[in-house]
C-alpha cells in the first residue's frame, strides 16, 4: 500500500544553519504531496504542497519538489530560526485521505 | 468562532467506561476526520467522513464509533475505554478530495487509567 517514509529525529541544529528533512513515498499514481508542522501543544498545519511532478511548494522560507523520479519530497530551508522548533509530518494524499509519515522533531538552538 | 474545534481538552477516564470526544467545524467541509497521534506510531487515521450520513473505517477503528448526523459534527465515542486508547486525538476537515489542505483542530488529549 501506499506509504510515506521521513528521517526520524530528533533534528537538532542551531540557529541560521541549513536544513533538510528527508522524505521518500510509496504510492501508485500521482498523489499530491505535503508538508505539515506542528507547534507544541497545537494540532498540524499545512506548510506547504506540490500536486504535480516537479512541483515546488514554498511558504516561510521552507521549499519542497516533487520528485517522481526519485519518489522524494525532501523539506529545506536555508536558515532556520528558534521559532522553528516542532515536529514536521509528510504526507501524501490517497482518494479521500491523507497517509502522513511519523514525523521528525526538529529543536534549533539560539 | 470560526474554524475547528474540539472538546474537551483534556479527559481523563476510567477502563471501561464510554467517552465521547467532539469535533465542531464551521466551514460546512464535507470531509472530516478523526486521527490518533501516538509516539512512535505518527498520525494514524480511526474513521473519516465524506457528508453527513457517510462514515467509513481507518487504520485503527477497533474499539471506535463515530456519527454524522450534521455536515458541522462528527463526534467520535470509545465504547469502553481501554488504556491502550490513551492518546492525544485530532479532528480534522477539509473541502473535499485529492489536494485540498486539512484543517486540524486542537486536539484532545486523553488519559484512560
Amino acid at each position: 500500500g501506499d506509504s510515506v517514509t521521513q528521517m526520524e529525529g530528533p533534528v537538532t541544529l542551531s540557529e541560521e544553519a541549513f536544513l533538510t528533512i528527508n522524505c521518500t513515498y510509496t504510492a501508485t499514481g500521482y498523489p499530491s504531496l505535503f508538508w505539515y508542522v506542528q507547534y507544541p501543544g497545537e494540532g498540524l498545519q499545512l506548510l506547504l504542497k506540490a500536486t504535480k511532478a516537479d512541483d515546488k511548494g514554498s511558504n516561510k522560507g521552507f521549499e519542497a519538489t516533487y520528485r517522481k523520479e526519485t519518489t522524494s519530497f525532501h523539506l529545506e530551508k536555508g536558515s532556520v530560526q528558534v521559532s522553528d522548533s516542532a515536529v514536521y509530518f509528510c504526507a501524501l494524499t490517497r482518494d479521500d485521505k491523507i497517509i502522513f509519515g511519523k514525523g521528525t522533531r526538529l529543536h534549533i538552538l539560539p | 468562532d470560526a474554524g475547528i474545534t474540539q472538546s474537551p481538552r483534556y479527559k481523563i477516564t476510567e477502563t471501561g467506561r464510554q467517552v465521547t470526544l467532539m469535533c465542531h467545524q464551521t466551514w460546512s467541509h464535507s470531509y472530516m476526520f478523526w486521527y490518533r497521534q501516538d509516539l512512535g506510531h505518527g498520525l494514524r487515521l480511526i474513521y473519516y467522513s465524506a457528508a453527513a450520513d457517510i462514515t467509513d473505517k481507518g487504520e485503527v477503528p477497533d474499539g471506535y464509533v463515530v456519527s454524522r448526523s450534521k455536515t458541522e459534527n462528527f463526534p467520535l465515542t470509545l465504547e469502553s475505554a481501554t488504556r491502550s486508547q490513551t492518546s492525544v486525538y485530532f479532528c480534522a476537515s477539509t473541502r473535499g478530495r485529492g489536494s485540498y489542505e486539512q484543517y486540524f483542530g486542537p486536539g484532545t488529549r486523553l488519559t484512560v487509567t
